[in-house]
């Protein structure tokens, strides 16, 4: 069973902190590493896919690096405010074939108060 | 250009009933995958279908099937409806099957067993 860890469960923050949180996964089995946000009431949304071991991508004031030799994932949040409340949910993704799918994390659920 | 989008987005059954979900993807789109989500519980994975075939499928029951249109729409059927059925299922679409993919959400469809 492959198993995504999401640390932490959730966090509070004020507006204007700068947060991070962790994804982890096994490092001798990845492929590709999707990250998303997810608000109330509303679908999923695509933050990065992140592929290379040092990948870092960067998206207004989240960011997001990879170490696939240690087998984690770091998301940055810059200044956070209030519309950055959601769910954040990592996926490891397995290659094609019979294991084509996204294996989900259980999330982080961040709430930033104003 | 559209979203995905599932219908109905909310359904309330009984337990022994079947219930038909449908997802369509976003034009162009030829992989469409489903997932559920219950109360404590990440996105779990159900099946694949890419160009009309089931490509993978989760850890779930008989009773979960599914299959997918000439034109990428995609239902999934449970028959012989339990309590645990009750969740939120997701359909999401993606253009190709790369690692690089990214996978769009719908709204999902709340079913709620009772």
């Amino acid at each position: 069973i492959l198993n995504v860890e999401q640390s932490p469960q959730s966090l509070h923050v004020q507006e204007g902190d700068s947060t991070n949180f962790t994804c982890s996964f096994p490092s001798s089995n990845f492929y590709a590493l999707h990250w998303y946000r997810w608000e109330t009431a509303k679908s999923p949304e695509a933050l990065f896919v992140m592929t290379l071991n040092g990948d870092e991508k960067k998206k207004g004031r989240i960011s997001a690096t990879l170490n696939t030799k240690e087998g984690y994932s770091y998301l940055y949040i810059k200044g956070s405010q209030p519309e950055d409340s959601a769910t954040y949910l990592c996926a490891l993704f397995l290659p094609g074939g019979s294991n084509y799918k996204l294996t989900f994390g259980k999330g982080t659920l961040l709430t930033v108060n104003p | 250009k559209a979203g995905v989008t599932q219908t109905p987005r909310y359904l309330i059954k009984t337990r022994g009933q079947q219930v038909t979900l449908s997802c369509s993807p976003i034009s162009g789109h030829r992989s469409v995958s489903w997932y559920q989500q219950t109360p404590g519980q990440g996105l779990q994975f159900l099946f694949e279908y890419f160009s009309e075939t089931q490509r993978n499928k989760g850890n779930f029951p008989g009773r979960f099937s599914g299959r997918q249109f000439s034109n990428s729409r995609s239902e999934m059927n449970v028959s012989t409806l339990e309590l645990g059925d009750s969740a939120l299922y997701l359909c999401a679409s993606s253009l190709l099957r790369g690692r690089g993919d990214t996978q769009y959400f719908g709204p999902g469809t709340r079913l709620t067993v009772l």
